[in-house]
């Protein structure tokens, strides 16, 4: 069975300081990862995947995460955090299930940025 | 433009009472999917289905029903046998089990009083 462990519920950092959101998982073969932003109230928006190909993977806004899978970690880091960036942060992995394709969700990490 | 539609964005039950929750997508995806969502807990599965006329049960179906007659729709009921329904609700949808990426509605927020 798939998992993602999200090591941090709540992250505080100073605008202009980097930002690292720590995330491992648990698969049985080659997963495909994702993090996901959710700002308040609102769905979920895509912030980069990493399906097989390159392991450091780029996505919106600057942010960016490295699969090492000796780690079985995906870590979401920014090097410069941004008052905007406040929001809650989804590390997720993909299973599947005969032909069904499933997403099993961490348990979020909510990032606080303060002046 | 292409999207996925969840309505309405704000529900208010009475205990006892079934509600149903609308989920639509014009993206011509396969996939569509139930989520809950509770503070501290991320998001767990209710149900999902894969084609037009099938569904299958998540981590926490109890309580729910659905159904897919439609591709582009996937309605949620939260029934009266659901003991805790308030929450947020979101609906997700994928264009097959080898695409990877899904599209998520903005959410509705289901209370009961």
């Amino acid at each position: 069975a798939q998992s993602v462990t999200q090591l941090d519920s709540h992250v505080s950092v100073s605008e202009g300081t980097p930002v690292l959101l720590r995330c491992n998982y648990s698969s049985s073969y080659s997963p495909s990862l994702f993090w996901y932003v959710q700002h308040p109230n609102k769905g979920l928006q895509l912030l980069l995947k990493y399906t097989s190909a390159a392991t450091l993977v780029k996505g919106i806004n600057g942010f960016e995460a490295e699969f090492k899978k000796s780690e079985t970690s995906f870590h979401l880091t920014k090097p410069s955090a941004h008052m905007s960036d406040a929001a809650e942060y989804f590390c997720v992995v993909r299973s599947l299930t005969g032909t069904a394709s499933k997403l099993t969700f961490g348990t979020g990490t909510r990032l606080q940025v303060t002046l | 433009d292409g999207g996925i539609t969840q309505s309405p964005k704000y529900l208010f039950r009475k205990e006892g009472q079934n509600v149903t929750l609308s989920c639509e997508q014009n993206l011509n995806h396969d996939a569509m999917y139930w989520y809950r969502q509770d503070p501290g807990q991320g998001l767990r599965l209710i149900y999902y289905s894969q084609i037009v006329n099938d569904f299958q049960k998540g981590d926490i179906a109890e309580g729910y029903s659905v159904s897919r007659e439609k591709k582009e729709s996937f309605p949620l009921t939260v029934t009266s046998a659901q003991k805790n329904p308030t929450a947020f609700y979101l609906c997700a949808s994928k264009s097959g089990a080898v695409s990877t990426e899904a599209f998520f509605g903005q959410g509705t927020r289901l209370t009961v009083v």
